[in-house]
């Protein structure tokens, strides 16, 4: 019930085109989906999160679409770049009141064609 | 900002040696920190949670006494492998909140046991 499913594992993308990336979970305590971007050899960055009371969220090109009662949320690049190729992770948490623990999936390899 | 600092970067040791690896949030102070360990194309996993002057809260199957964790100031965790062997070889990754659920990674450490 702890897990959250990515899909898909590894995804091509023409530079200009649009990059999708889903994440589905089970737990419905968690109450904050944030995605984070992650190049070689380097700690992962957040990008973007969003909270369930919210259906969609944009940032510049990054946007999440969140569906609470499908329990899924996805990411949606426009305008992929080849700048934007490594590995995203979506991830969701629940505050206990002494900490958040992430749960992460299991990450998307997005490579960005010229 | 946010931002998280590690050091060293990288290490290498020889197998029977410990090692430590520092934590250190630059311009927030953090309440809790985390500690994750990556292997090469796979997601992060949670080895434990750390609250300034508290013992720290080991995730199932973590060894809490190979991997030691202080968290000495609202600035600073560290991370001491003791005794490594080069099955414990990895990207060591932390992360600090900055506000309740938000965290925000360090750049990684990775650690090389001969």
């Amino acid at each position: 019930q702890q897990q959250v499913k990515q899909s898909p594992q590894s995804l091509i993308v023409q530079k200009g085109g649009i990059s999708i990336i889903n994440c589905a979970y089970e737990n419905t305590a968690f109450d904050y989906f944030p995605w984070y971007q992650q190049f070689p050899g380097k700690g992962p960055a957040l990008l973007i999160a969003i909270r369930p009371d919210v259906s969609e969220k944009k940032e510049g090109r990054f946007t999440i679409s969140f569906n609470k009662s499908a329990k899924q949320f996805s990411l949606h690049i426009m305008d992929s770049q080849p700048g934007d190729s490594a590995t995203y992770f979506c991830a969701a948490s629940f505050y206990t009141g002494t900490a958040s623990k992430l749960t992460f999936g299991t990450g998307t390899r997005l490579q960005v064609t010229l | 900002g946010a931002v998280v600092s590690q050091h060293p970067s990288r290490v290498i040791c020889k197998s029977g040696t410990s090692v430590k690896i520092e934590c250190r949030s630059l311009d927030f102070q953090a309440t809790t920190m985390f500690w994750y360990r990556q292997f090469p194309k796979q997601s992060l996993m949670l080895m434990a949670t750390s609250n300034e002057g508290s013992k720290a809260t080991y995730e199932q199957g973590v060894e809490k006494d190979k991997f030691l964790i202080n968290h000495a100031s609202l600035t600073l965790s560290t991370l001491t492998v003791t005794s490594a062997h080069p099955e414990d070889s990895s990207f060591y990754i932390c992360s600090a909140n900055k506000v309740e659920d938000t965290q925000y990674f360090g750049p990684g450490t990775r650690l090389t046991v001969l």
